[in-house]
């Protein structure tokens, strides 16, 4: 079945870049109808979406972190990746990957149905 | 602007049941919603998508004490025959044109 685990730095020092992967095993990246994003969650609060990438390469962003995130896939080795720019303490947070269904047409992301465990990333000098 | 409101917390007794809900934006009543799970110190976990009819598809054995419905604006996730497992944020999520929002959580107290 379906499985995503993220892998990356657990710190990052104050005005670096984070940088996150993404690795699917037990299905292809390349699928259609599946947008693959990510998903942080500061200690203590709820979910917020950063943003989405489609395996052509289309990609969606949160416009509040927009100026700051890329997100990339590599069909080739079935990953995606997320890159944070600039981060501070208010980026401090347990990153998850997901994978959403978008149905045929693919028009939104839509909703998420598969889950990573997370990875906490920690800001600190 | 596309909002998902729900209320901060909720409880309910070991087996009796709960109905959560979610509030869609003013203009946005037709958009179908998808309602998560999250226990203690664990990742998410997706539980069901909810349409604007009320019709609802769940994800891979979620019990079938779980279901959603939907009024208006308003998506609900009902839990019936409350466990002790189901203590647990429950997050709604919807999706637009080039846009993903969650609501900001449920806390569901088991009694």
């Amino acid at each position: 079945q379906l499985q995503l685990q993220e892998s990356g730095p657990g710190l990052v020092k104050p005005s670096e870049t984070l940088s996150l992967t993404c690795t699917v095993s037990g299905g292809s990246i390349s699928s259609s109808s599946y947008y693959w994003g990510w998903i942080r969650q500061p200690p203590g609060k709820g979910l917020e979406w950063i943003g989405s990438i489609y395996h052509s390469g289309s990609t969606y962003y949160n416009p509040s972190l927009k100026s700051r995130v890329t997100i990339s896939v590599d069909t080739s080795k079935n990953q995606f990746s997320l890159k944070l720019r600039s981060v501070n303490a208010a980026d401090m947070a347990v990153y998850y990957c997901a994978r959403s269904y978008c149905s045929s047409s693919c028009s939104a992301v839509g909703y998420f149905h598969h889950w990573g465990q997370g990875t906490l990333v920690t800001v600190s000098s | 602007q596309l909002v998902l409101t729900q209320s901060p917390s909720a409880s309910a007794s070991l087996g009796a049941s709960v109905k959560l809900t979610c509030t869609l934006s003013s203009g946005h009543s037709t958009y179908a919603i998808a309602w998560h799970q999250q226990q203690p110190e664990k990742g998410p976990r997706f539980l069901m998508k909810v349409n604007s009819d009320g019709s609802h598809s769940k994800g891979d054995g979620i019990p079938d004490r779980f279901s959603g419905s939907s009024s208006g604006a308003e998506r609900y996730l009902t839990i019936s025959s409350l466990q002790s497992e189901d203590e647990a944020d429950y997050y709604c999520q919807t999706w637009g044109a080039g846009t993903v929002v969650f609501g900001g959580g449920t806390k569901l107290t088991v009694l």
